[in-house]
């Protein structure tokens, strides 16, 4: 089956725009995680949507970053008037919440470089 | 709140042999600890989840051990191949449990024939 897609996979912009990165979950999994990798770092959670709960945003680093997810399906993570700080690869994974202990499943990431 | 604390240098070894990364935690114990691979490029992908009752778990030429007095979790790859290079990452819920986890910033094995 078809794992978790993410869009564009690079994506180079001018500091100041706007961007929006895509991620398409695995069909049936109702946890969706985005988190951002910067070069030789660890994985930075940003948000955690978790089947109709409110989303957990407590780790999106200012209010210039904002994500939704519309039908417990597809999300769009959305950097406002990017800075060169936000380059960074973009990572989105899904899982099954039926239990805890449930592995998380990744897309390949979004690359995004700020000009 | 959590710190993870992997091998920040990379671990070279011979083709054959056994690799063994480490994973140490400084607060409270988790409930269970998970094991990704991530290759450059590419997005994690689990391996192994082991839980606060289990001393050892194995997957084919991959072994996991938890001890919770420690507070580490090692990862042993036994018969090394070129194929295993990669970064492996251990990630650990929260305290109260649930699913959202936190990474270590990974370790890099690289095998040399």
């Amino acid at each position: 089956g078809a794992g978790v897609s993410q869009s564009p996979s690079n994506k180079v912009t001018e500091k100041g725009k706007d961007v929006e990165l895509r991620c398409d979950p695995i069909s049936g999994h109702t946890a969706l995680y985005w988190y951002r990798q910067s070069l030789g770092q660890g994985l930075e959670f940003l948000i955690y949507f978790q089947g109709n709960s409110a989303p957990d945003k407590s780790g999106l680093p200012s209010d210039r970053f904002s994500a939704e997810r519309t039908g417990g399906s597809v999300s769009t993570l959305t950097i406002q008037r990017t800075q060169q700080e936000d380059s960074a690869v973009y990572l989105c994974a899904s899982s099954l919440e039926r239990t805890e202990n449930q592995p998380q499943h990744f897309g390949d990431g979004t690359r995004l470089s700020i000009l | 709140s959590q710190k993870i604390e992997q091998n920040s240098e990379a671990l070279n070894i011979q083709e054959g042999k056994t690799a063994t990364l480490t994973c140490n935690y400084t607060n409270y114990s988790p409930a269970y600890l998970q094991w990704y691979r991530q290759d450059p490029g590419r997005g994690p992908v689990f391996l192994l989840l082991i839980r606060e009752n289990e001393k050892e778990k194995r997957k084919e030429r991959l072994k996991v051990t938890f001890d919770t007095t420690l507070k580490q979790s090692l990862f042993h790859i036994t018969a090394s191949q070129p194929a295993d290079s990669a970064t492996y990452l251990c990630a650990l819920p929260p305290g109260g449990g649930g699913n959202k986890l936190t990474f270590g910033t990974g370790t890099q094995l690289k095998v040399e024939l």
